[in-house]
């Protein structure tokens, strides 16, 4: 079946304008997941959505930026006046209840985010 | 807070060589720890994982082994191949209302030579 998949792959941008990520989660994966990954450093994790819950958005670094997602699909991370520092590959993930448990995450390939 | 520290790269050995990657965290209760592998120009990719104290993680010939003792999970290879080239990852979840969002380690990059 289909992974996740991201859209765009790569997005330039000039500093200030606002950036729309989406992402398609796989079929029937409840959770999804959005991290950064900023050059030479690891993923930091950004927002997830669970089913109907209301997100954690705990990882947002600034109120610039926002994510929707509509039921158990498509999700899209906003950034609005972007930042030379928002510059990284945006990743989402997503995953399936177990057993009451989340389990393995699945990848998307991301999108690299270039501001200017 | 979760937090993750993996050995700085890259590493560079040479086919048929031993590998280690030293994985440490901290985290509160018992996390499940994960090790991702990012092959070059492809998306991140589970390799393996234990979600409890001695299990040991295996595929593809990597292993890694939950260590509470020393809150360790460090990745191990008997005989790499020039095709291991990647950048791994050591990653743990602990359950957050729910959820269990990923924290990372900053990242291995393996370099693999004939």
């Amino acid at each position: 079946g289909a992974g996740v998949s991201q859209s765009p792959s790569n997005k330039v941008t000039e500093k200030g304008k606002d950036v729309e990520l989406r992402c398609d989660p796989i079929s029937g994966h409840t959770a999804l997941y959005w991290y950064r990954q900023r050059l030479g450093q690891g993923l930091e994790f950004l927002i997830y959505f669970q089913g109907n819950s209301a997100p954690d958005k705990s990882g947002l670094p600034s109120d610039r930026f926002s994510a929707e997602r509509t039921g158990e699909s498509v999700s899209t991370l906003t950034i609005q006046r972007t930042q030379q520092e928002d510059s990284a590959v945006y990743l989402c993930a997503s995953s399936r209840l177990r057993g009451g448990i989340y389990n393995e995450q699945f990848f998307g390939p991301g999108t690299r985010l270039t501001v200017l | 807070g979760d937090s993750v520290t993996q050995m700085e790269g890259p590493v560079t050995l040479s086919e048929e060589a031993f590998l280690t990657i030293n994985c440490t965290y901290t985290a509160t209760g018992y996390p499940s720890l994960f090790w991702y592998v990012q092959y070059p120009g492809e998306g991140l990719q589970l390799l393996l994982k234990a979600t409890k104290a001695d299990d040991k993680g295996s595929n593809k010939g990597f292993e890694a082994t939950y260590r509470k003792e020393t809150t360790s999970f460090h990745l191990e290879k008997g005989s790499v191949q020039v095709s291991d080239s990647a950048v791994y990852f050591c990653a743990l979840s602990g359950l957050t209302g729910g959820g269990n969002k990923l924290t990372f380690g900053t990242g291995t990059q393996l370099k693999v030579e004939l």
